[in-house]
């Protein structure tokens, strides 16, 4: 069955780096694009960032454009998001989801405070 | 970019049809998707290019569209369908937009 499981989160102070990884299993993963999507506490969600299935293509949510970096490694169905210069509002749960047609399959999120 | 623009709340009594609407120009164009997060959990996928329904989401979520607004109608909402709904659309770069949620209170 499609699993996807997020790790790396946790407490940051502002200006500070996080990397994010995304373990995919249950699938071929190098078939499928991927993306992150994060949520702020009490908040909707927000789309962050899209890679597609070869890596030669790469999104981003207007606010995060320039300071986090979505990468995969297809030989170890991974995906990463590089977070560099975060700011309080980066502060969430990051989640990692499969589209097909819509996003059809995530992950539990993993949480990112960046607090001083 | 755009946005997608869905009611903060919407509130029914049990066995009555619950609809959330979702609007922007966009929406004439693109197909929209919806998700269905329950407190403390991941999203789930329960509706899929305006109409189609996953395997396993109920009969009773259906999707429709016209012009620029699509609605999602919960036919006899249950209180297990108590949870944030949210829209969601994607450009031919497959870079995706949120609605704000609504909150759905049966």
């Amino acid at each position: 069955q499609v699993r996807l499981v997020e790790s790396g989160g946790g407490v940051v102070q502002p200006g500070t780096s996080l990397r994010l990884s995304c373990a995919a299993s249950g699938f071929i993963f190098s078939d499928f694009a991927m993306n992150w999507v994060r949520q702020a506490p009490g908040k909707g969600l927000q789309w962050v960032a899209v890679i597609w299935y070869d890596g030669s293509q790469k999104y981003y949510e207007d606010s995060v454009r320039g300071r986090f970096t979505i990468s995969r490694d297809n030989s170890k169905n991974l995906v990463y998001l590089q977070m560099d210069n975060l700011r309080y509002d980066d502060t969430g749960v990051y989640y990692c989801a499969r589209p097909t047609s819509g996003l059809d399959y995530w992950g539990q999120g993993t949480l990112v405070n960046v607090s001083s | 970019s755009y946005n997608l623009i869905q009611p903060p709340s919407v509130s029914v009594s049990p066995g009555q049809t619950a609809r959330i609407t979702c609007s922007a120009d966009v929406l004439s164009k693109q197909f929209a998707y919806w998700y269905q997060q329950k407190s403390g959990q991941a999203p789930i996928l329960i509706i899929y290019k305006d109409s189609e329904r996953p395997s396993g989401i109920p009969e009773r979520f259906s999707g429709s569209s016209s012009g620029t607004t699509v609605t999602l109608t919960i036919s006899g909402a249950q209180p297990e369908d108590e949870a944030d709904y949210y829209c969601q659309s994607a450009d031919n770069t497959a870079s995706c937009v949120f609605g704000g949620g609504t909150k759905l209170t049966v």
